[in-house]
């Protein structure tokens, strides 16, 4: 167990819908990632936030929007869902922002979306 | 700038030795190694920086040749608990704020 909570487990849903992922970091972390799995790409880096300050951003798209809330836990808020976006959707935390030695992710347990 | 991994997957025999290769095109600050075994998260290995040394621990090392803009993970008689998937990320400047992670190398062994 790595200490970070993702919910929901699985998410399943129609084209066109909007979703919510929820990922409670390990207790300290300031840093949360999301990342998109699919079979063929690897880890999708998606955002970055760091207490509660968008710090970077990968190849999210437009339709895909993320925050991090006073408390730390983060959301990532999916819409006008296409059928591409079924994916495993990773969060993982982290104590420093990056760049240091001791950059270590811990990653959360992941949601499964299917969207139909 | 995604980095590039090789193989793409690798089978063998317990106790048999692998190395996993990770190149990008761009220079690097650091490599970072991660294991994720079937239907579960990734886990950290190691992280290894510029100007730093090999890390390991265990029968699993690594190196990171900067000139080259290449990372090498080395793992020496392997153990059936070393199958999964090894993923590579990189930075490409200290607080990138970003890791961008390979496609993954599938390892499997066979008893």
């Amino acid at each position: 167990d790595s200490g970070v909570t993702q919910t929901p487990k699985h998410l399943i849903t129609a084209t066109g819908q909007r979703v919510t992922l929820r990922c409670s970091p390990r207790s300290g972390d300031l840093s949360v990632y999301w990342y998109q799995q699919s079979l063929d790409q690897g880890l999708q880096f998606l955002i970055h936030y760091y207490n509660g300050e968008e710090r970077a951003k990968g190849n999210i798209l437009e339709r895909f929007s993320a925050q991090q809330f006073p408390d730390l836990h983060s959301e990532l808020n999916l819409s006008s869902l296409e059928l591409g976006d079924s994916a495993l959707y990773f969060c993982a935390s982290s104590e420093a922002p990056s760049g240091a030695s001791y950059n270590e992710q811990f990653f959360g347990p992941g949601t499964r979306l299917t969207v139909l | 700038q995604q980095p590039v991994q090789s193989p793409q997957a690798v089978i063998l025999r317990e106790g048999e030795d692998a190395v996993i290769n990770c190149s990008s095109s761009k220079a690097l600050y650091s490599v970072h190694w991660y294991r994720q075994k079937h239907g579960e998260a990734p886990v950290f290995l190691m992280i290894l920086l510029k100007g730093g040394e090999q890390k390991g621990h265990d029968k699993i090392s690594a190196s990171f040749n900067e000139k080259k803009q290449q990372s090498s993970l080395y793992l020496t008689a392997s153990q059936l608990s070393y199958s999964g998937t090894y993923f590579c990320g990189t930075e490409i400047k200290f607080r990138d704020d970003k890791i961008i992670f390979g496609k993954g190398t599938r390892l499997h062994i066979l008893p």
